[in-house]
């Protein structure tokens, strides 16, 4: 399986933007790039995912290395609710591949 | 409703003893999977279903987890002969094709 590297936590402000970084130099070129956060005492929530150009959503931003070796996770401002780990993880295409491999994520501390 | 159904949400069983755990994905999707989280830990794949068939077991621990998926829809991941090394969190996920994975709340199994 495919590995990615993030740090082990982060901490933030309120209503600052937040870089969440996630290496992954032996990428694939069938890999999409998949973001998800947990909560305390919840499951695993889907943030945002791609393959090779940079993704919005109402939730975060994704900006995707021209070589696809890293990724940077963008909370534009964030709040208290924000804080989680938040997993960078690549889900390949091929039989086998499909599975989505937690690593140990980045704790995001957020201060009022 | 909307979201992936786990039941029970919390389970205590004695050592030695069957347990059953039951998800229920989001109507229509084609893809199931298991995991198992320790406290502290990401979560841990086991194994995952498209349609009926297990399409990838290979994160099961031994032979004493099985998990089936007779029509499709509902699973249950069953543990025989339960250890207290089995305590944990256990989580299922639906997603349909391409899209983010969908999580339960969990089922939190304690073995004393």
């Amino acid at each position: 399986d495919a590995k990615t590297t993030q740090p082990n936590s982060m901490e933030s402000n309120e209503e600052e933007p937040v870089h969440l970084p996630c290496n992954h130099s032996t990428i694939s070129g069938t890999d999409y790039i998949h973001w998800y956060r947990q909560l305390p005492s919840q499951g695993p929530e889907y943030v945002i995912h791609g393959l090779t150009s940079n993704v919005n959503n109402r939730m975060a931003s994704l900006a995707i290395a021209e070589d696809r070796k890293s990724s940077t996770l963008i909370l534009h401002r964030a709040t208290l609710r924000d804080a989680a780990v938040y997993y960078c993880i690549l889900r390949g295409l091929i039989q086998g591949a499909q599975k989505l491999v937690f690593g140990q994520g980045t704790r995001l501390t957020i201060n009022p | 409703g909307a979201g992936v159904s786990q039941t029970p949400s919390n389970k205590v069983t004695e050592k030695g003893k069957y347990v059953e755990l039951r998800c229920d994905p989001i109507s229509g999707h084609t893809a199931l999977y298991w995991y198992r989280q320790s406290l502290g830990q990401g979560p841990e794949f086991l194994i995952y279903f498209q349609g009926t068939g297990a399409a990838d077991d290979s994160g099961l621990p031994n032979d004493r987890f099985f998990a089936v998926r007779p029509e499709g829809s509902v699973s249950t991941l069953k543990i025989q002969r339960t250890e207290r090394g089995d305590s944990a969190v256990y989580l299922c996920a639906s997603s349909l094709g391409e899209s983010g994975y969908t999580f339960g709340s969990g089922t939190r199994l304690t073995v004393v």
